[in-house]
């Protein structure tokens, strides 16, 4: 069974310091990894989609790595600011149809202080 | 840029109700996606479509029906409600199916 394993469940860290997440997959086979953000009582939205060649995609402050070799992604936070307090999902696509492609993680709760 | 419009926002409904949930969205995209997201767990596909008049069940269909009349439209039916069901509602929409979806705001929906 596909699964999407992250950590931690949440985190809590001071205003302008950095922040790692992990996501660990077993979907197979691989098509693409996806990071979206949720923020509260909102839908999540896209940060990076990563292929099987990519290793590492930015968008702005976000970096997310991927060793499809390990199965293993990680979402980087540089400089975070109280804004990138949500949930971040990691969500991993399969070559199936295009329905049940996607296997969704829990989230980890970032919480950013000042 | 309305993208994907979810309506009701919230809901309270009696076990035995029936009730829709209405999704549209205003970017052409084929693919149209129902999830029910519960606390702490990840996003669960009930239902999808891949175009017009085109719907397939995903992995938690029993006790939901939907309809893709439009391009537009992708309407959520439950029929008799449970509390099971009480749950966060996300439609999405796609175009091709390997891009990044586009999530409404959610419905969040009580059954008492």
């Amino acid at each position: 069974k596909n699964q999407v394993e992250q950590s931690p469940q949440s985190l809590i860290i001071l205003e302008g310091k950095n922040c790692t997440l992990q996501c660990n997959y077993t979907v197979s086979p691989f098509s693409n990894l996806r990071w979206y953000k949720q923020d509260t009582g909102r839908g999540p939205v896209s940060l990076t989609i990563m292929t099987f060649s990519e290793n590492t995609k930015s968008n702005g402050r976000y970096t997310a790595t991927l060793d499809a070799d390990t199965k293993q992604s990680s979402l980087h936070i540089t400089a975070s600011q109280l804004s990138d307090s949500a949930s971040y999902i990691c969500v991993v696509s399969d070559d199936g149809n295009a329905g049940n492609m996607l296997t969704f993680g829990g989230g980890t709760r970032l919480m950013v202080k000042p | 840029n309305a993208g994907v419009t979810q309506t009701p926002k919230f809901r309270i409904l009696k076990i035995g109700q029936s009730m829709t949930l209405q999704c549209a969205q205003d970017m052409n995209h084929n693919y149209m996606y129902w999830y029910r997201q519960d606390p702490g767990m990840g996003l669960k596909l009930i239902y999808y479509s891949v175009g017009a008049g085109i719907t397939d069940k995903g992995e938690v269909p029993n006790g939901y029906n939907v309809s893709r009349s439009t391009t537009e439209d992708f309407p959520l039916r439950l029929e008799l409600a449970a509390p099971s069901q009480t749950s966060v509602y996300f439609c999405a929409s796609s175009y091709p199916q390997d891009q990044p979806q586009h999530f409404g705001d959610g419905t969040r929906l009580s059954i008492l």
